[in-house]
């Protein structure tokens, strides 16, 4: 079935760096636009980054810019998030999901995976 | 950047009884590009409603959107005790996404 999975959350130190990653299966990963999402602990819904079918585009929320990169490998199915500077507000569970074409919308997300920033 | 804002942040309402909730943003966006999700505890959260009105597969007709411009609604008719959750509206423009803060749907 349709699914998104990510792994590579962890405990890190401020300053530090981490790299999350997102396995897709189910659908063709090419054909569509990824986002990551995060959400803090008690709050709400965080965009922090998508990437083109092609990885050729890629935007940030202003909150990770410059400090956060996302890439994909489509022939892996694969979207990742490096993640470098990181501080205490990066603190989150972070979602991958899949963006619809023409309604701009996420309709796959995957479990999410914590990211804990403390030392 | 547009800002949009969820109200009320809690509603507290009995099982059979409607929802109503309210999504506003600081300038006029494309319609296209409203969404609403439901997030329950530990979960991730699901797309409801995307265009504003369409329903996302599998969901429900007691879910409905409507709005336009500023001023977007999700319509819960009949509360089931599954619907007890968060709903979050979402807008894209400009390369960017945008989250409301959320309302709470709990049970009274």
């Amino acid at each position: 079935q349709v699914q998104l999975v990510e792994s590579g959350g962890d405990l890190v130190k401020p300053g530090g760096s981490m790299r999350l990653s997102c396995e897709a299966s189910g659908f063709t990963f090419s054909d569509y636009y990824m986002s990551w999402i995060r959400q803090a602990p008690g709050k709400g819904l965080e965009w922090v980054s998508y990437i083109s079918n092609s990885g050729s585009s890629m935007y940030y929320a202003d909150s990770v810019k410059n400090r956060f990169t996302i890439s994909r490998d489509n022939a892996k199915n694969s979207l990742y998030l490096q993640m470098n500077s990181l501080s205490a507000e990066d603190t989150a569970v972070y979602y991958c999901a899949r963006r619809t074409g023409s309604s701009r919308a996420f309709d796959i997300w995957g479990q999410g995976t914590m990211v804990t920033v403390s030392s | 950047d547009i800002v949009l804002t969820q109200s009320p942040g809690t509603l507290s309402l009995s099982p059979g009884e409607r929802a109503t909730l309210s999504c506003r943003a600081s300038q006029s966006v494309t319609n296209s590009y409203l969404a609403w999700y439901q997030q329950k505890p530990g979960q991730a959260p699901r797309l409801l409603i995307y265009g504003a009105s369409s329903r996302a597969t599998g969901i429900p007709d007691r879910f409905s959107g409507s709005g336009s411009g500023t001023d977007f609604t999700l319509i819960i008719s009949r509360l089931e005790p599954e619907d007890f959750a968060v709903y979050y509206c979402q807008h894209y423009g400009s390369t960017i996404f945008t989250f409301g803060p959320g309302t709470k749907v709990d049970i009274k």
